[in-house]
């Protein structure tokens, strides 16, 4: 099954923070977080393993909390290249693919 | 070290012809997966390959498509006798590592069938 992403869209002013959420009903190995703004490739911005880690990249972090399979995305600060669709992808122990979640827009004004 | 090369990047096929997406992975990285997305829709598992092997097809249709990825040469999906619901943005990404290993997306081909 398809992960849940929460919430489907936000609007932020330039400085707000968001946090974007994806949950799995299936126990999960690792969820990776993507970045895509319209017309173009999806973007890597992280991976997170099973372990419960939590990573950060500037002002973009994540956590894993791997008991209750969700991730969450956490945006401080927001700019304005912020802006575009958030996808997370959950990997199984089964491995071999990346199951996707239907996206978050996110749209920051100045 | 160049990115993941998708090409064409656009293509537009009538209705019963073939279409031929090419796909060319990161340096190094020997395995590809191959995603479609439908306009305002997230993105779906079609297929996963390691040189020479089909390792996972279990999102791709059982009829008129098919994978390869050779030892020498780009990755390739072939839609054969292409309809308009095929009509989709397909990407590629590929992976150093495989099973938990972080994937890198081309620029993706979009497929429209007229």
């Amino acid at each position: 099954q398809q992960p849940v992403q929460s919430p489907q869209a936000v609007i932020l002013r330039e400085g707000e923070d968001a946090v974007i959420n994806c949950s799995s009903s299936k126990a999960l190995y690792s969820v990776h977080w993507y970045r895509q703004k319209h017309g173009e490739a999806p973007v890597f911005l992280m991976i997170l393993l099973k372990g419960g880690e939590q990573k950060g990249h500037e002002k973009i972090s994540a956590s894993f909390n791997e008991k209750k399979q969700q991730s969450s995305l956490y945006l401080t600060a927001s700019q304005l290249s912020y802006s575009g669709t958030y996808f997370c992808g959950t990997e199984n122990n089964a491995g071999n693919m990346l199951t996707f979640g239907g996206g978050t827009r996110l749209m920051v004004k100045p | 070290n160049a990115g993941v090369m998708q090409n064409p990047r656009h293509l537009v096929r009538r209705r019963g012809q073939e279409a031929r997406l090419r796909c060319s992975p990161m340096k190094g990285h020997s395995h590809v997966y191959w995603y479609r997305q439908l306009p305002e829709e997230g993105l779906k598992f079609m297929v996963y390959l390691q040189k020479e092997n089909i390792i996972d097809e279990s999102g791709m249709p059982k009829e008129r498509f098919s994978a390869e990825f050779p030892k020498e040469g780009p990755s390739i999906l072939r839609i054969q006798q292409v309809v308009r619901g095929d009509s989709a943005a397909y990407f590629c990404a590929s992976s150093p590592t495989g099973f938990g290993g972080e994937q890198y997306f081309g620029p993706g081909t979009r497929l429209t069938v007229t």
